[in-house]
C-alpha cells in the first residue's frame, strides 16, 4: 500500500513570494490533514478535510494561507505572500474514515520550506 | 484549552536500557491518545493509540499507559536499541473533538 505522498520535499523562496504544496493521501482515506511543524515544536493542525469539505480551519492564517481538496482526493496548500515565520515543515496526513476517532493518522514525509 | 507537555525534552541512554517517556495533558476529557515517532527529515509514524477506555497498549518492546484522571501517559521502551533513536511525540485531542494537539517531543538517542 502506497503511503501519503507530498511534493516538493524542499522549497526555498524569498519573503512575499508564493508557494504551493501538494499532497496525495492513501487511497480510500476520506480525511486529510495539513500540519505546520516549526523547528523544535510539535505539529500544529492548519486544516482538516473530510472528503472535499473543510472540517476545521480555525488555525489556518486565512489572510495568506489557502487549501483545497476539490475532488476529495489530493490536496494543495498555498501560501501567498510568504513571511519569514512561515519557515517550517508542512506535513500532510490522512486517515481512513471519520476525523481522527479511533483511527490512526498516516503522515507523509513533509515539505521543508525556508523563507529568506 | 488542551496543552500537552513532554518530559524530558531530550534523553541519551546506553543501548539495552529500559526507559520511560512522559506526556502530560491539561484536559482529561479526551477520546484517545497517540504516541508517534519522528525520524530526522521524515514524517511521523504512529506507534500506539490508546482509547480513553483503555489503560495501556503494547506493541513489541513498546508499552504505553494512560491515566486520564491525572492527565498523564507514559511510553515505556524496553531494551533500547540504537535504531530507537528518534523524536517521540504524544498527541491528544482537544476536548470533545478529534483535533490533535501535539507535545514538543522527546529527542531520544540510544548509544551503541
Amino acid at each position: 500500500e502506497a503511503g501519503v505522498a507530498q511534493s516538493p520535499r524542499y522549497k526555498i523562496i524569498e519573503k512575499r513570494q508564493s508557494v504551493a504544496f501538494w499532497c496525495n493521501p492513501i487511497s480510500g482515506h476520506a480525511t486529510l490533514y495539513w500540519y505546520q511543524q516549526i523547528l523544535g515544536q510539535g505539529p500544529k493542525l492548519l486544516i482538516q478535510f473530510q472528503n472535499n469539505g473543510v472540517v476545521d480551519d480555525s488555525q489556518l492564517p486565512k489572510d495568506r494561507f489557502s487549501a483545497e481538496r476539490l475532488k476529495g482526493v489530493d490536496s494543495t496548500l498555498k501560501i501567498q505572500p510568504a513571511k519569514l515565520e512561515d519557515s517550517a515543515v508542512y506535513l500532510c496526513a490522512s486517515s481512513f474514515h471519520r476525523a481522527g476517532g479511533s483511527e490512526t493518522q498516516y503522515f507523509g514525509p513533509g515539505t521543508r520550506l525556508l523563507v529568506l | 484549552k488542551q496543552e500537552v507537555t513532554q518530559i524530558p525534552a531530550a534523553l541519551s541512554v546506553p543501548e539495552g536500557e529500559n526507559l520511560v517517556l512522559n506526556c502530560s495533558f491539561t484536559d482529561s476529557a479526551i477520546y484517545n491518545l497517540q504516541w508517534f515517532r519522528q525520524d530526522p527529515g521524515k514524517g511521523l509514524t504512529s506507534l500506539l493509540l490508546i482509547q480513553s477506555s483503555q489503560r495501556e497498549q503494547t506493541s513489541g518492546r513498546l508499552n504505553a499507559s494512560l491515566d486520564k484522571s491525572s492527565g498523564r501517559s507514559t511510553l515505556y521502551i524496553a531494551a533500547s536499541q540504537p535504531g530507537d533513536s528518534a523524536t517521540y511525540l504524544c498527541a491528544v485531542p482537544t476536548s470533545g473533538t478529534y483535533k490533535y494537539i501535539f507535545g514538543t517531543g522527546t529527542r531520544l538517542k540510544v548509544l551503541a
